[in-house]
């Protein structure tokens, strides 16, 4: 398996573009995360999907940022319009059902907003 | 409410000393406990976890764990530090369905 693959791997925009970031989980994985890392905040859960659907969107900053997932091997999240403080790596990751399974991380996405 | 500490945000060991990156939590019930490690311009790769059973936890790299209920302690060990594992390391705690809480994470510095 590829594991979790994420796109694009670096962004550079413009204060007020839209940006959009892509994640396929690992097939078969029916939990999907996607986290913000930056230096000042570490890591923190945006959003996650169970079965494709949203079930915790409580670490969402603001309504600028939106998340769907279509089907089983897609996920997007959209900042729009993006804000300089939203440069920071985006991480999707997935996992299997039960609290204990581990989470696969893709390589992230590195965002700047100029 | 779950929540994890790692005290340390930095930790410097020499090549061939063994290393601890220390880790605490807090947690209402059972925990589940996960060491992940994040190598420059990667993502969080997972090292191992403790679900139940055996308080002594193998995982990759030659790590290991050990779950310590009575002072609610995750600490990571590795008997003999390479330079190859510097890294950023982070303690999680499971919760809920299948959530992550991650703490703050330890930079480790091996030094040749």
């Amino acid at each position: 398996d590829a594991g979790v693959i994420q796109s694009p791997r670096h962004e550079v925009t413009e204060m007020g573009q839209e940006v959009t970031l892509r994640c396929k989980p690992i097939s078969g994985h029916d939990y999907l995360f996607w986290y913000r890392q930056t230096m000042m905040r570490g890591l923190e859960l945006l959003i996650y999907f169970n079965n494709n659907v949203p079930i915790d969107d409580s670490g969402m900053p603001e309504d600028r940022f939106s998340a769907k997932m279509p089907n089983a091997s897609f996920s997007t999240l959209k900042i729009q319009p993006s804000e300089p403080r939203d440069s920071a790596v985006y991480f999707c990751a997935s996992s299997l059902p039960s609290g204990y399974n581990e989470q696969f991380f893709g390589p992230g996405t590195r965002l700047t907003v100029l | 409410a779950q929540s994890v500490a790692q005290p340390e945000d930095q930790v410097n060991v020499a090549e061939g000393n063994p290393l601890t990156v220390k880790c605490t939590y807090s947690v209402s019930g059972n925990p589940y406990l996960f060491w992940y490690v994040q190598y420059p311009n990667r993502g969080l790769q997972f090292l191992l976890k403790y679900i139940t059973g055996d308080n002594l936890v193998k995982g990759s790299y030659g790590f290991e764990a050990e779950f310590n209920k009575s002072q609610t302690s995750f600490h990571l060990k590795k008997p003999s530090a390479l330079v190859s594992d510097s890294a950023l390391y982070f303690c999680a705690v499971g919760y809920g369905a299948n959530n992550l809480f991650f703490g703050t994470g330890t930079r480790l510095t091996v030094i040749p």
